[in-house]
């Protein structure tokens, strides 16, 4: 079946630093999404993207997708340590039949240092 | 206005026992979608339900599981004679419509543990 590639597995970086992800598939999307999941929560919507080339900021995240419509990455800024969690990014196919489910990452979980 | 509420948030189960999860969508949405969550692994889709259809079950196992989203009343996914691998987190999502932008609102999940 369609699969997405998340990468890293795992960040551990100082409060301050820059963090970038990314996902990339085999599979052309026509939308993607970054979430983010709590502890013991549910996902939450980050960004979402709807055209080849995109780029789009909320506040310090920044996310681009990708031209051939098959990655996509995610930028945090200067982290501070409510960032951690783990975040997912998630595609929705293009093509007929879509009945807008996802297919999502198998995650980065960010930890952040004080 | 309320989220996506699901109940219980925990539940523990014997082998062989039934599993019911609950699911309400935020108001006004009536399509809901279920997917369930392996310990360290993204989420994986199970099925897709507007009120009294199935419109997608593709990821749902083809036994034991079932879904529903009646008329009246809130979404229910069951689990008959669950087994250890069925141990994962489960959640829900609603949207107004068919969602062609992906903006699902998620639930907080059901915990399934199976001893």
């Amino acid at each position: 079946g369609q699969q997405l590639n998340q990468s890293p597995q795992s960040m551990f970086i100082q409060e301050g630093e820059d963090v970038s992800m990314n996902c990339t598939s085999s599979s052309i999307f026509n939308t993607w999404l970054w979430y983010k999941q709590d502890p013991g929560e549910g996902p939450v919507l980050l960004i979402a993207l709807y055209k080849a080339g995109e780029l789009t900021s909320n506040g310090r995240l920044t996310a681009q997708f990708g031209i051939t419509r098959k990655d996509s990455f995610l930028n945090i800024s200067a982290s501070i340590p409510s960032d951690v969690g783990i975040y997912f990014c998630a595609g929705q196919l293009s093509g007929s039949g879509n009945t807008g489910k996802l297919i999502f990452g198998q995650g980065t979980t960010l930890q952040v240092k004080p | 206005n309320a989220g996506v509420m699901q109940n219980p948030r925990h539940l523990v189960r014997r082998r062989g026992q039934e599993a019911r999860l609950r699911c309400s969508p935020m108001k006004g949405h009536s399509h809901v979608y279920w997917y369930r969550q392996l310990p360290e692994e993204g989420l994986k889709f199970m099925v897709y339900l507007q009120k009294e259809n199935i419109i997608d079950e593709s990821g749902m196992p083809k036994e034991r599981f079932s879904a529903e989203f009646p008329k009246e009343g809130p979404s229910i996914l069951r689990i008959q004679q669950v087994v250890r691998g069925d141990s994962a987190a489960y959640f829900c999502a609603s949207s107004p419509g068919l969602v062609r932008t992906g903006e699902l609102f998620f639930g907080e999940g059901s915990r399934l543990t199976v001893l």
